[in-house]
């Protein structure tokens, strides 16, 4: 079946610290590749998307991303992690333009002081 | 972008009895669909809301238990029938395909559902 995973249940990081939460894609053609993060008690909120162009794209709150289809990845990245990055992060992708997202598991992010 | 209304934002309901969940957009969009989180879980795809017409539903959904109405481009509800405590879940709505030019999915706040 079509998918994105997560590989990583949670992500221990310090504040200052450069992170990366991990995807992985298994879809045929060209997905559209999204990040969404969803802290405690809140709705998803939309960070990045990919669908063709550039392989590096840049997000909301200085989160960025690259595709790389190589080794089908698409990771999350931020070069320097704050304590209120703390949430849950989703990977999921879609065959296309108007359908639905399909998610990974997620994976929690915990940014320590 | 959209912003995304739900009500109720919560509810705790008895085994047996319904609950009907309304979104709102305060804007026209093409696509609406429901999801449902369960704890602790990922998001999982109930149905898409079409205007006009009969959801179209996933895999080991149906009609009978997530009934879904969408009467126009801003509005939709979603009525989760017969509750038993496996239906304790987050239920959100999301939308895309904004005739403002928006692509991307926008999410509601969620409708958190307990079943005693």
């Amino acid at each position: 079946a079509q998918s994105v995973a997560q590989p990583e249940d949670q992500v221990n990081v310090a504040e200052g610290n450069p992170l990366t939460v991990k995807c992985t894609y298994s879809v045929s053609g060209n997905p559209y590749l999204f990040w969404y993060v969803q802290y405690p008690n809140r709705g998803l909120q939309f960070l990045l998307k990919y669908i063709t162009g550039d392989n590096l794209v840049k997000g909301s709150y200085g989160f960025e991303a690259e595709f790389n289809k190589s080794q089908t990845s698409f990771h999350l990245k931020k070069p320097s992690a704050l304590v209120s990055d703390s949430a849950l992060y989703f990977c999921a992708w879609s065959p296309g333009w108007g359908t639905a997202l399909i998610f990974g598991k997620g994976t929690t992010l915990s940014v320590s002081s | 972008s959209a912003v995304i209304s739900q009500k109720p934002s919560r509810d705790i309901c008895q085994r047996g009895t319904s609950l009907t969940i309304q979104c709102q957009v305060d804007s026209q969009v093409t696509m609406m669909f429901w999801y449902r989180q369960q704890p602790g879980q990922s998001l999982t795809l109930i149905a898409t809301a079409n205007q006009g017409s009969e959801a179209t539903y996933e895999s080991g959904f149906v009609i009978d238990k997530f009934p879904i109405s969408r009467p126009n481009l801003t509005f939709s509800t979603l009525t989760v029938s017969n509750l038993s405590p496996e239906d304790s879940s987050i239920y959100l709505c999301s939308v895309s395909g904004g005739l403002a030019g928006f692509d991307e999915q926008f999410f509601g706040p969620g409708t958190r559902l307990t079943v005693l």
